[in-house]
């Protein structure tokens, strides 16, 4: 149980243009997931809060505009980086909670990102 | 703001030692922390994890130990094999007050060799 995956697995996209990452939690529910970028031989660092519903929260310093999120049901959140830049080029990762705890988080398997 | 520090960044044992990773947490209202496994363009993997109301856990060769008032936490493994090799991230988290976000400490990257 508590499988989540990611789509695209890669994507690779001229500067300017917005992409779309999909994280879905395929055997639970979860009312909160999260969205985390990665750079090579880095930590994760959390982007924001997805709350099914409800706005997102984003952590200081990341652009809200830039980096839009939308959590439709309780299966599906969606990051959409707009006007992409190379320094956009990263790994993100969603992780997501099961729908009855808040605590223990899955992570999907993560999306490359590289910005030409 | 809340803050996880972990130590060593990179750890390399022989095949069979031991290996100790450690963290400290700033927030004192942490109350649950795990510890993922994180091998090169993959998942990070959930290994083990405690809550603030316990002191150790243990699972085959894995073991955490907490200790609240020193706000500090490791993660020990034993018997160490290759297979072992990744980054390894000990995370805080403060569920009830904070929708469980994690706070991730900056990453051990552990090498056993054969």
């Amino acid at each position: 149980g508590a499988v989540v995956s990611q789509h695209p697995s890669w994507v690779i996209c001229k500067s300017g243009t917005s992409v779309k990452i999909e994280c879905r939690s395929l055997d639970f529910q979860a009312t909160t997931m999260f969205w985390y970028r990665q750079f090579p031989k880095q930590s994760l660092m959390l982007m924001a809060t997805s709350n099914e519903g409800s706005k997102a929260t984003y952590e200081q310093g990341v652009e809200k505009d830039k980096f839009l999120i939308n959590h439709a049901s309780l299966t599906l959140s969606t990051l959409t980086v707009t006007s992409a830049h190379p320094e956009d080029s990263s790994f993100y990762i969603c992780s997501a909670g099961p729908y009855l705890s808040t605590d223990t988080q899955y992570f999907g398997p993560g999306t490359r990102l590289t910005v030409l | 703001g809340e803050n996880v520090e972990q130590h060593p960044s990179t750890l390399s044992v022989q095949e069979g030692d031991s290996a100790v990773i450690k963290c400290t947490y700033s927030d004192s209202a942490s109350n649950y922390f795990p510890w993922y496994k994180q091998e090169l363009g993959k998942r990070p993997q959930l290994i083990i994890d405690i809550r603030s109301n316990v002191g150790e856990k243990k699972d085959q060769r894995i073991a955490v130990t907490l200790n609240k008032t020193a706000k500090h936490f490791s993660l020990h493994i034993t018997e160490t094999q290759p297979e072992d090799s990744a980054v390894y991230f000990c995370a805080a988290s403060r569920p009830s007050s904070n929708t469980g976000k994690l706070i991730f400490g900056q990453g051990t990257t552990l090498q056993v060799k054969p």
